[in-house]
């Protein structure tokens, strides 16, 4: 599998925003980047996701460097709602393979 | 729409008991996954059907657990016999295209 790696923790002050750096260096042609979240006692969900070119949606935004080897997730302003486990997934034949992800924390 | 459903969401028992896990996907889904998380760590899956199929279960732990989904809509999963390893939080998740969409999960612990 294709590994991605991700801060542990971030924390972020509300109604700003929050960037989520993402590094996966052995991302082949095929593979599309995926962005999920989860809150405390809930199940995945899911944010955005892309494949070459840069993604928005009403949730956030997804920035894909160039060479595909890194990806940037855009929280344009975090609300304490935003506050969750962040996961970058390289999905192939529709399958996650989630790692740790990035704790996001925010501060009223 | 109603999303994905699960039941139960919470269930105790004792190691070397069975348990069983009930999840309904979103209607029209084809493709349901069944996924472990134990705490601290990020889901793993352990099984994906399309339709009635299995399609990957190579990290399904055999000797102890067993899905199916009757009819390609309802699965269930089972655990025979449990061990304390087990505990964890058990997820369904189903989706039609790239996006998987995930039911709240049943919170497994073994005593």
């Amino acid at each position: 599998d294709a590994k991605t790696t991700q801060p542990n923790s971030m924390e972020s002050n509300e109604e700003e925003p929050v960037h989520l750096p993402c590094n996966h260096s052995t991302i082949s042609g095929t593979d599309y980047i995926h962005w999920y979240r989860q809150l405390p006692s809930q199940g995945p969900e899911y944010v955005i996701h892309g494949l070459t070119s840069n993604v928005n949606n009403r949730m956030a935004s997804l920035a894909i460097a160039e060479d595909r080897k890194s990806s940037t997730l855009i929280l344009h302003r975090a609300t304490l709602r935003d506050a969750a486990v962040y996961y970058c997934i390289l999905s192939y034949d529709y399958k996650l393979s989630f790692g740790a992800g990035t704790t996001v924390t925010v501060r009223a | 729409e109603a999303g994905v459903a699960q039941s139960p969401r919470y269930k105790i028992i004792e190691k070397r008991q069975s348990v069983a896990f009930w999840c309904n996907p979103i209607s029209g889904h084809a493709t349901l996954y069944w996924y472990q998380q134990i705490l601290g760590q990020g889901p793993k899956l352990l099984i994906q059907f399309q339709n009635n199929g299995v399609v990957d279960d190579s990290q399904l732990p055999k000797d102890r657990f067993s899905a199916e989904r009757l009819k390609g809509v309802d699965s269930t999963l089972k655990i025979q016999p449990a061990k304390l390893e087990d505990s964890a939080v058990y997820l369904c998740a189903s989706s039609f295209s790239e996006t998987q969409y995930f039911g709240p999960g049943t919170r497994l612990l073994v005593l």
